[in-house]
């Protein structure tokens, strides 16, 4: 069965370092997404990304995150300077259209922990 | 904004039914989506209702009703397995995010 793919699965990183979180969407998937949930909270939106460009994005995706999609098939996160509140876990999503009508699917995600 | 209410824990016993609320707030309202999630894992999809009505698939099945603005999750026969995290989320007319509630837990005893 297609799944979302990312990695690395722990990422450890001292503040204000960059780190960069990576994911592999299902193929055929057009729609893609980053969301965050730090621990023992809900599963927050951070940005949607359709057709090479952010689609949508929350206040939580302020100017030190970015994504990118370098080749036809990874999606990645970048988090410029990292503080100590950005420690939760992120999961990539992917969908074959919107995530209005169908099913998002969600990768296994990376916990992020900055010290 | 969007505001999604749910009760944050459940318990019951093996065999047993549990209905799950979800109440929400929003404007243009699209769609109501329930997630489970293991431990912190991968939320995975279990249910979609973009109309009023109940839809079953196999022991789970959800409901929504837009003129109340809620929805609910039931759990049926229940197992072990579905020890878990249940989360609602809603998806907005020309939006293609799901906002999330904060979930329930649901602890299945034996």
């Amino acid at each position: 069965e297609p799944e979302v793919t990312q990695t690395p699965s722990h990422q450890v990183t001292q503040m204000g370092q960059e780190v960069i979180l990576r994911c592999v969407p299902i193929s055929n998937h057009l729609y893609f997404y980053w969301y965050r949930q730090i621990l023992g909270q809900k599963v927050e939106f951070l940005v949607s990304f359709y057709n090479n460009e952010i689609s949508e994005k929350s206040e939580i995706f302020d100017d030190q995150f970015s994504v990118e999609r370098p080749d036809g098939s990874n999606f990645t996160l970048k988090i410029r300077s990292t503080k100590l509140e950005d420690s939760a876990m992120y999961f990539c999503a992917s969908s074959e259209q919107g995530a209005m009508n169908t099913e998002a699917f969600f990768g296994q995600g990376t916990r992020l922990t900055v010290v | 904004g969007q505001s999604l209410e749910q009760p944050s824990e459940v318990t019951a016993v093996e065999g047993a039914i549990v209905q799950i609320n979800c109440t929400y707030q929003t404007s243009g309202f699209y769609g109501l989506s329930w997630y489970q999630q293991h431990d912190g894992g991968a939320p995975t999809f279990l249910s979609y209702n973009g109309l009023d009505g109940l839809e079953e698939t196999g022991r789970f099945s959800s409901f929504l009703s837009r003129s109340d603005s809620y929805g609910y999750l039931l759990l049926q026969e229940l197992q072990m397995k579905d020890s878990a995290s249940y989360f609602c989320a809603v998806s907005l007319e020309g939006d293609y995010k799901l906002s999330f509630g904060a979930g329930t837990t649901v602890t299945v005893r034996a």
